[in-house]
């Protein structure tokens, strides 16, 4: 159980297109998703967290006009880069959490945007 | 502020024991992770110690002192399949995971 998933895997897109990226819990009901960006070689940053129905809380230095975050259901949060440039170029990984319980925290397999 | 320590990288032979270390100083405690990432996945879930001790699962086992703000995750009878990075998380209470930079760890013949 608890299986996290993210869609697209990779993606490719042009200086100054917008690119969704959207995060699924498959079997259970997550109250609060997370964004990480990681850069090679470096450590998951965390860039917001979302909780059902409200707006997300976004790190500080993230924009959030850039990163829009809607996680409109229960089993669904979705993160759009928007007017990618290619120093947006990074792996996006999300994780879910099925209660109140922060420590429990399930990792999408994530997403390796490409700007050009 | 959170500050989390971590060997950037390691190399252990494979069959040896490794020890990845992890210090930590955080405005709040309320249990340390360990994390496997492998080049271009997403972490997968190693550990969790909340009290002070040893937490042993196969050929993994993480050890965590409060008191000293430390934790170590060993690894037994190395295999080529570990070599990933291993990532240190504390959870501080009502705060998302804060990550250290994790610790590449690369297994040689």
């Amino acid at each position: 159980g608890a299986v996290v998933s993210q869609h697209p895997s990779w993606v490719i897109c042009k200086s100054g297109t917008s690119v969704k990226i959207e995060c699924r819990s498959l079997d259970f009901q997550a109250t609060t998703m997370f964004w990480y960006r990681q850069f090679p070689k470096q450590s998951l940053m965390l860039m917001a967290t979302s909780n059902e129905g409200s707006k997300a809380t976004y790190e500080q230095g993230v924009e959030k006009d850039k990163f829009l975050i809607n996680h409109a259901s229960l089993t669904l949060s979705t993160l759009t880069v928007t007017s990618a440039h290619p120093e947006d170029s990074s792996f996006y990984i999300c994780s879910a959490s099925p209660g109140s319980e922060w420590n429990e925290q399930f990792f999408g397999p994530g997403t390796r945007l490409t700007v050009l | 502020g959170q500050n989390i320590d971590q060997p950037t990288e390691m190399t252990a032979t494979e069959g040896a024991i490794v020890q990845i270390n992890c210090t930590y100083q955080t405005s709040g405690f309320n249990g340390l992770f360990w994390y496997q990432q492998h080049a271009g996945e997403a972490p997968t879930f190693l550990s969790y110690n909340v009290l002070d001790g040893l937490e042993e699962k196969g050929r993994f086992s993480s050890f965590l002192s409060r008191s000293k703000g430390y934790s170590y995750l060993l690894l037994k009878e190395l295999q080529m399949k570990d070599s990933a990075s291993y990532l240190c998380a504390v959870w501080e209470g009502n705060t998302p995971l804060v990550f250290g930079k994790g610790t590449r760890l690369s297994v040689i013949a």
